[in-house]
């Protein structure tokens, strides 16, 4: 079956605009979970979605938001992008979470802020 | 918060060798998730431990998980060239995960 999508893949934003970025899940993946990965800062928790409900938010700053479709597709956006904003965006699916699932994710978005 | 620290961060190994990467929690955690990235890539996850003290083997890769269920770590026996990767603990408690800054892994042939 399909894998984890997300687009675009890379993208070049200039400071002060904001990006959104998609995510589709696997098939039946109800809980949808965004990190932020920078060589100096590893793998950040952004937010995870079930359900199309917000169940937990990182230590990201208000700029950073999600939502999560009724087919679970998710979308994150970032708004006045700053410089540090660049990373690569990790999208991870899984059955629920909360019952410990393992974590599938994407090929990533990489966003290069200027 | 919680927090997950990993050590090392880089380990350099000549092939052969043996390479081990340590995981340690804040808190108590409910289960511990290990991932490898192989450079250009995304994680993939590789297993998941859940009870306390619990080893568990997947061929050449020892995984353990601390009694206390606050640490945990993944010992790979002579490494090969296809081990080159980084290294993630995952440590979860209720819905979150909370990862480890990784190990990262060169092997020189």
């Amino acid at each position: 079956k399909a894998g984890v999508t997300q687009t675009p893949r890379y993208l070049i934003k200039t400071r002060g605009q904001q990006v959104t970025l998609s995510c589709s899940p696997i098939s039946g993946h109800r809980s949808v979970s965004w990190y932020q990965q920078t060589p100096g800062q590893g793998l950040q928790f952004l937010f995870e979605y079930f359900s199309e409900t917000q169940r937990n938010k990182g230590n990201f700053p208000g700029r950073f938001s999600g939502r999560q479709f009724s087919n679970s597709r998710s979308e994150m956006n970032v708004s006045t992008l700053e410089l540090g904003d660049s990373a690569l965006y990790l999208c991870a699916s899984s059955l629920d979470r909360s019952i410990t699932g393992e974590l599938f994710f994407g090929e990533g978005s990489r966003l290069t802020v200027l | 918060g919680q927090q997950v620290m990993q050590i090392p961060q880089y380990q350099h190994v000549q092939e052969g060798e043996d390479f081990t990467t340590y995981c340690n929690s804040s808190t108590t955690l409910s289960n511990i998730q290990w991932y490898k990235q192989r450079p250009g890539g995304h994680p993939v996850f590789l297993i998941q431990l859940v009870k306390s003290g619990e080893v568990k083997k997947q061929k050449r890769l020892t995984f353990q998980f601390g009694e206390a269920k606050k640490n945990s770590s993944l010992h790979i026996t002579a490494t090969q060239t296809t081990d080159v990767g980084t290294y993630f603990c995952g440590g979860g408690a209720g819905n979150m995960l909370t990862f480890g800054g990784g190990t990262r892994l060169m092997v020189k042939p």
